[in-house]
């Protein structure tokens, strides 16, 4: 198994639909993220959450909802999103409480709005 | 607020030589890590080198180094001996605490090389 496991690799839904982007970490971490990844755009920092419970809400539009239901598990529940919301969907975990731990990322979800 | 600021969008080196990728931040904390991040083409990020803020010693990391300049809030990543499996994006992050007392990490635009044969 892989530190980081993002599902699924590619996603292409409509404006309409509701579906769910889904992360697991096998590296003992209680730090999450989710991070966007726009063309020509820095990673823009999503939602952290820390030992299950959400620390950081990057002003993030409510047709994003996270799930954290354990430290090693990670959901995004899209709904309703706009084509401007297509990017790449980065998940990454960390050790909280050690500063010099990095974010290990998972491989991330293409997202397609259409 | 913390910014990381990337001013070389794109890098050519020939292969076998060295290439340094500039990153400079900003920050009024004492307290701070730096890191160097690699994406190829096929997407995942991955870590390659971290320098905290108190470290006396530049990072190193087999063929990549850290040239780290505190005064100058710089810090610099250098490649040595090039490949062509070098060729991908660069992100240079900054560590910054948040107010419930844990970190998040924020990213610069990147650099990304290529390595010409």
């Amino acid at each position: 198994e892989t530190g980081v496991t993002q599902t699924p690799r590619h996603l292409v839904m409509g404006m309409t639909n509701k579906k769910s982007l889904k992360c697991e970490q096998h590296l003992g971490h209680n730090a999450m993220y989710w991070y966007k990844q726009s063309a020509k755009k820095p990673l823009e920092l999503m939602f952290v959450y820390n030992f299950k419970e959400q620390t950081e809400n990057n002003s993030v539009p409510s047709r994003f909802s996270p799930e954290c239901p354990n430290s090693s598990h990670l959901f995004l529940h899209l709904h309703t999103l706009q084509p401007e919301d297509s990017a790449l969907y980065l998940c990454a975990s960390s050790q909280a409480e050690d500063g010099n731990s990095p974010l290990h990322f998972g491989n991330g979800t293409r997202l397609t709005v259409t | 607020a913390q910014k990381i600021t990337q001013t070389q969008p794109g890098m050519f080196v020939q292969e076998k030589e060295a290439v340094t990728l500039d990153c400079t931040y900003d920050t009024s904390d004492q307290s701070y890590g730096l890191f160097w991040y690699k994406q190829p083409s096929s997407g995942e990020m991955i870590f390659l080198i971290y320098q905290g803020s108190y470290d006396e010693q530049n990072a190193t990391e087999g063929r990549y180094s850290l040239n780290f300049q505190k005064a100058r809030k710089s810090a610099n990543l250098v490649i040595s001996a090039s490949q062509l499996g070098d060729s991908a994006m660069y992100f240079c992050a900054m560590r910054e605490p948040t107010t419930s007392g844990t970190y998040k990490y924020i990213f610069g635009t990147g650099t990304r090389l290529k390595v010409l044969a």
